[in-house]
C-alpha cells in the first residue's frame, strides 16, 4: 500500500491552456474523489466515481472541467481553457467503499498565470 | 445544503496548554463527522470521527463528542505538543451521498515549545 498518488506535484500554465492531472489511488479501491482547495480554504467536493463510472458532479465543475476513469484505476482530471481562477490545490482521495475511511493524496498545485 | 463552519484561525499555543477548536454543522440528515488534520507538507488525513449522535470520536489524545443538539462536534486535546502543529478540518458526510465530504475552511494551529 504506497497510498493515494498524484502527478505532477506542481503545475504552472498560462491563461487559456489545458492541463491535465493523474490520480492513482490505493490499489483495489472502487471509489475515486476528486476535490479543489484554494488558499485558506477546506476542500470542495468535485466529483467521484465508483470503478469507472462517475457517480456524482459539483456545480463547481463547469463544462471545462472533465474528469475520467477508463478502466476502474487511474484517474485524469483535465481542465480546458483554463482561468486564473482555477488556481488552486487539486486532491484525490480515495477509499474502499461506501462508509469506508478516505485516503487522501499530497494534492497538484495549479497555479494559472 | 450541508454546511461546516469552524473557528478561524491561527491559534497559537504554549505547550501543554488545552486545545479547543469549535465547529458546528447544517445538515438535512444524520451526518457523519470528522476530524481531519493536515500536516505541513502531507495529505490530509483522518483524525478521529463520530456517526451518530452522543458518539466521542478519539485518537492521539484528540477527542470530539457528537453533539445533535447543538449541531457541534467541537475537537479538544488536554496537552498539546509542537507535533500537533497543523491545519485541522471539521467535515460531515450525509449517509447516502457515497462518502462526499463537506469541509470547513479550517484552523491552523501552532503550539511553540
Amino acid at each position: 500500500d504506497t497510498g493515494v498518488s498524484q502527478d505532477p506535484r506542481h503545475k504552472i500554465t498560462k491563461r487559456g491552456q489545458n492541463v491535465t492531472f493523474r490520480c492513482d489511488p490505493i490499489s483495489e479501491h472502487n471509489r475515486l474523489y476528486w476535490y479543489r482547495q484554494t488558499l485558506g480554504q477546506g476542500p470542495e467536493f468535485l466529483t467521484y466515481f465508483q470503478n469507472e463510472a462517475q457517480l456524482e458532479k459539483s456545480r463547481l465543475l463547469s463544462d471545462r472541467f472533465s474528469a475520467e476513469r477508463p478502466k476502474g484505476s487511474f484517474s485524469t482530471l483535465e481542465i480546458q481553457r483554463t482561468e486564473q481562477g482555477d488556481s488552486a490545490m487539486y486532491l484525490c482521495a480515495s477509499s474502499g467503499g461506501a462508509g469506508e475511511k478516505l485516503f487522501f493524496g499530497s494534492g497538484t498545485q495549479l497555479s494559472v498565470l | 445544503g450541508d454546511s461546516v463552519t469552524q473557528m478561524e484561525g491561527p491559534v497559537t499555543l504554549s505547550e501543554e496548554a488545552f486545545l479547543t477548536i469549535n465547529c458546528t454543522y447544517t445538515a438535512t440528515g444524520y451526518p457523519s463527522l470528522f476530524w481531519y488534520v493536515q500536516y505541513p507538507g502531507e495529505g490530509l488525513q483522518l483524525l478521529l470521527k463520530a456517526t451518530k449522535a452522543d458518539d466521542k470520536g478519539s485518537n492521539k489524545g484528540f477527542e470530539a463528542t457528537y453533539r445533535k443538539e447543538t449541531t457541534s462536534f467541537h475537537l479538544e486535546k488536554g496537552s498539546v505538543q509542537v507535533s500537533d502543529s497543523a491545519v485541522y478540518f471539521c467535515a460531515l458526510s450525509e449517509g447516502a451521498a457515497g462518502n462526499k465530504l463537506t469541509f470547513g475552511g479550517g484552523t491552523r494551529v501552532l503550539v511553540k515549545p
